[in-house]
């Protein structure tokens, strides 16, 4: 079946311009993560969305990314007058929570790598 | 929050020797612990994980350990292949409420 599907896989841009990255979840997967992989950096968390919950922004670096839920679905992430520290891979996960609301496996999409020039 | 350690950050082994990877959390509220395995490309997934209610897991050749008391757990393959060369992650998270707070990652290369 589809998986998590994000695009565009690569993103070239000029500092102080805007993007947008989408994230097309599985199916049926109520919850929505956002996820930042800095070169020997790990994964850092961004943003969470489940259901139709308020969406957990705690991981958000700045005022100038943001990220939306439509349709309880397809999620995107803007990331406005962007910087060269913003160059990395964004990974979208989703998952469906498990019995008893246990944390579900996340399925992570293959990533978006922005560059900034 | 919560904060996880993870190291080494590069190991490399022989083919067919075992390889450990540990990693150390934060905050005593955790209760779940993935580990995540992420090949060249692609995104992370996962490949076992762990709740606090029981000490050890093993699937096959992968196994994880948990230590509450000490705050720490750890990842065990045994008879390394050359395809299980990748970049590993570990993760804690209090399950069903919080995001998952990933290890900096350990790229593991098995050398035939």
């Amino acid at each position: 079946g589809a998986g998590v599907s994000q695009s565009p896989s690569n993103k070239v841009t000029e500092k102080g311009k805007d993007v947008e990255l989408r994230c097309d979840p599985i199916s049926g997967h109520t919850a929505l993560y956002w996820y930042r992989q800095s070169l020997g950096q790990g994964l850092e968390f961004l943003i969470y969305f489940q259901g139709n919950s308020a969406p957990d922004k705690s991981g958000l670096p700045s005022d100038r990314f943001s990220a939306e839920r439509t349709g309880g679905s397809v999620s995107t992430l803007t990331i406005q007058r962007t910087q060269q520290e913003d160059s990395a891979v964004y990974l979208c996960a989703s998952s469906f929570p498990q019995s008893g609301g246990d944390t579900g496996e996340l399925f992570f999409g293959e990533g978006s790598r922005l560059t900034v020039l | 929050g919560e904060n996880v350690e993870q190291h080494p950050s590069t190991l490399s082994v022989q083919e067919g020797d075992s390889a450990v990877i540990k990693c150390t959390y934060s905050d005593s509220a955790s209760n779940y612990f993935p580990w995540y395995k992420q090949e060249l490309g692609k995104g992370p997934q996962l490949i076992i994980d762990i709740r606090s209610n029981v000490g050890e897991k093993k699937d096959q050749r992968i196994a994880v350990t948990l230590n509450k008391t000490a705050k720490h757990f750890s990842l065990h393959i045994t008879e390394t292949q050359p395809e299980d060369s990748a970049v590993y992650f570990c993760a804690a998270s209090i399950t069903g409420n919080t995001p998952l707070v990933f290890g900096k990652g350990t790229r593991l290369s098995v050398i035939a």
